[in-house]
Parts: C-alpha cells; structure tokens; sequence
C-alpha cells in the first residue's frame, strides 16, 4: 500500500519562497505529482517527477529523492494567488493509471 | 480539447432521492476515476475504470452507490436511496500514458442531501 504525509497548514509571507514537503512509504514507486486545488476548485496539475532530482517550472520547482521516499514543492516570489491547498500524490507501479494522493497542505500568503 | 466534463454543478435533493452524476472523460484517456471530497476526509477515491472496465470499487461506500461506464466517452454515478451524509463535492478524473497519468480533473458537482 500506499502511505503518504504531508504538514497540514503552512503560512507564507506575499514575495517570500515556501517549501513543502512530502513524504512516502510505498510498495512500489512509478511517479510523483504535484497538484494544486483552490478552495472551491477542481485540483490541477502542476509536476511530475519519475527520476531524482529538481524539475523548474517558472516559479514552482519539484524536486524527487527516490532513496529517500521525499519530495518537496518550492514556489518562490509568493503571490496571494498561490493561496491554495497542495496535494502529493504516488503513482501505483503495479497499475500504472492509479494514484495515491495526500492530505494536501493548506498554504496561506499573507501580505 | 473541452477538459473532463461533469453534470450537473450543483444539485440539492431530498433525502431517499436517487442522484445520478455524470462524467465525460477526456477523449483517449483509458483510466477514469470517481471522487469524493469532503472537508472531514478529504479525496476519497470511490471507484477507477480502466479501458470502461471497473478495476476497483472498494472505496465505494456502500450499496447504495453504483458506477458504470457503458462506453469510452461517458460515466456515470448513482447513489440511491441518497442521505443526508452523502453531501459532498464529487470529482471525476481521467488519465492517460501520453500525461504519464497525472489525472486531469473536471469541475466537479457539489451535492447536497436535505
């Protein structure tokens, strides 16, 4: 099975950079993704990682230790849009289309 | 391409009503999800199809719920007699290798049972 942890609640300041983190114990690994989910929204895509390392998008950035069943999502020159809740999911190795998804961490930006 | 697309957005009914929603993957997606979300236990994943077949309802909360997907284009989920607790916003989501399967959402319809 799957078990994936993530902090409930963070809070950033507008401007500044923020990191959260995710982490997972698996039976098997194929993928991590990012998504994120406004209140009141659908959750939308924002990465994938399938190999260590950091991936950068603009200001969001991903970054995969597979050793260490880690990950983090970095999102830097904080904008109250970003305002959001952030959830991680493992995709399943044995069913590839299936993913397992986190809690989801509720990030405030205050000005 | 229209996204995953879901009907209705928003539906209040009566408390033993059948509620049916529906779903319109994304065309070529082979993987279909149905979702369940609520503030006290978050995203529940209630049942997936792969290829219009069901591989796994074991997160479907009971028999009152059921789910079919007739075809490639299209699903729905019935929940009868509905409760009161049932109130919810419901995704459904699909994916395909061409994405490696990260989902792609629709907008979801927020159900209320009174």
């Amino acid at each position: 099975g799957q078990n994936i942890d993530q902090p409930t609640e963070m809070t950033a300041t507008e401007g500044a950079i923020v990191q959260i983190n995710c982490t997972y114990q698996t039976s098997g690994f194929n993928g991590l993704f990012w998504y994120q989910q406004h209140a009141g929204e659908a959750p939308t895509f924002l990465s994938y990682n399938v190999l260590d390392g950091l991936e950068e998008k603009g200001r969001f950035s991903s970054f995969l230790s597979r050793s260490k069943g880690y990950s983090y999502l970095l999102l830097k020159e904080l904008q109250m849009k970003d305002s959001a809740s952030y959830l991680c999911a493992v995709r399943d190795r044995t069913n590839a289309g299936k993913s397992t998804f986190g809690d989801g961490t509720t990030l405030t930006v205050k000005p | 391409d229209a996204g995953v697309i879901q009907s209705p957005r928003h539906e209040v009914t009566e408390m033993g009503q059948e509620v049916t929603l529906r779903c319109k993957p994304i065309s070529g997606h082979d993987y279909l999800f149905w979702y369940r979300q609520t503030m006290m236990r978050g995203l529940e994943l209630l049942i997936y199809f792969n290829n219009n077949v069901p591989i796994d309802d074991s997160g479907m909360p009971e028999d009152r719920f059921s789910a079919k997907m007739p075809n490639a284009s299209f699903s729905t989920l019935k929940i009868q007699p509905s409760e009161p607790r049932d109130s919810a916003v419901y995704f459904c989501a699909s994916s395909s290798p061409t994405s490696n399967y990260g989902y792609t959402f629709g907008s979801g319809t927020r159900l209320t049972v009174v």
